[in-house]
């Protein structure tokens, strides 16, 4: 139980054009969702939470006009990669928490390489 | 100093070892203790959930909480070549929304 399904999985993109990247929660309510870069050979950077019906909370350095994120329902989070450019290539995870289970699951990620 | 510290390895151990995975963390508010496996081009997988201090099992995984010494451990009994991956350790104050994650440790078990 507990799966988050994310798409793509793997994107290539011209530089200056966006990208959306989607995470649903397929078998309980996710009304927080977070979102994660992760770089080759490093841990995982949390970029924003985002949470159902709200404004997403973004980390300190992180373009809320360039990363929009939307979180239209409970089951569905969605990062757009609006304008990107070659140094936005990095690997997009989205986690959520697993409720009564404990823990938090994480999409399969995505791999964004802007060319 | 990070929050979390965690030594990135890499660890290279033959088929069968027992595996000693360990982060330490500096936020004594730390209270939910997460272990998660990563392989290539994948997203974290959560192994092992734990609560404060203590041991909890799972088959050949073991994770142990010390809070006085803000040190926890993985331990991968009769380790196996799938088990070869990154080993990610996390932790939060209040399993919320900030939890912090250690850089990865990256294991490879050698047939």
């Amino acid at each position: 139980g507990a799966v988050v399904s994310q798409h793509p999985s793997w994107v290539i993109c011209k530089s200056g054009t966006s990208v959306k990247i989607e995470c649903r929660s397929l078998d309980f309510q996710a009304t927080t969702m977070f979102w994660y870069r992760q770089f080759p050979k490093q841990s995982l950077m949390l970029m924003a939470t985002s949470n159902e019906g709200s404004k997403a909370t973004y980390e300190q350095g992180v373009e809320k006009d360039k990363f929009l994120i939307n979180h239209a329902s409970l089951t569905l989070s969605t990062l757009t990669v609006t304008s990107a450019h070659p140094e936005d290539s990095s690997f997009y995870i989205c986690s959520a928490p697993r409720g009564s289970t404990g823990g938090y699951t994480f999409g399969s990620g995505t791999r964004l390489t802007v060319v | 100093q990070k929050e979390v510290e965690q030594d990135p390895g890499p660890l290279s151990v033959p088929e069968g070892a027992i595996v000693s995975l360990n982060c330490t963390y500096s936020n004594s508010a730390f209270q939910y203790f997460m272990w998660y496996r990563q392989y290539s081009r994948k997203g974290p997988e959560l192994l092992m959930y734990t609560y404060s201090s203590g041991n909890k099992e799972d088959g050949r995984f073991t994770a142990q909480v010390d809070k006085s010494s803000k040190y926890i451990s993985l331990f991968i009994r009769d380790s196996q070549p799938s088990d070869s991956a990154t080993y990610l350790c996390a932790m939060s104050a209040r399993g919320g929304n900030q939890f912090y994650f250690g850089t990865g440790t990256s294991l490879t078990v050698i047939p």
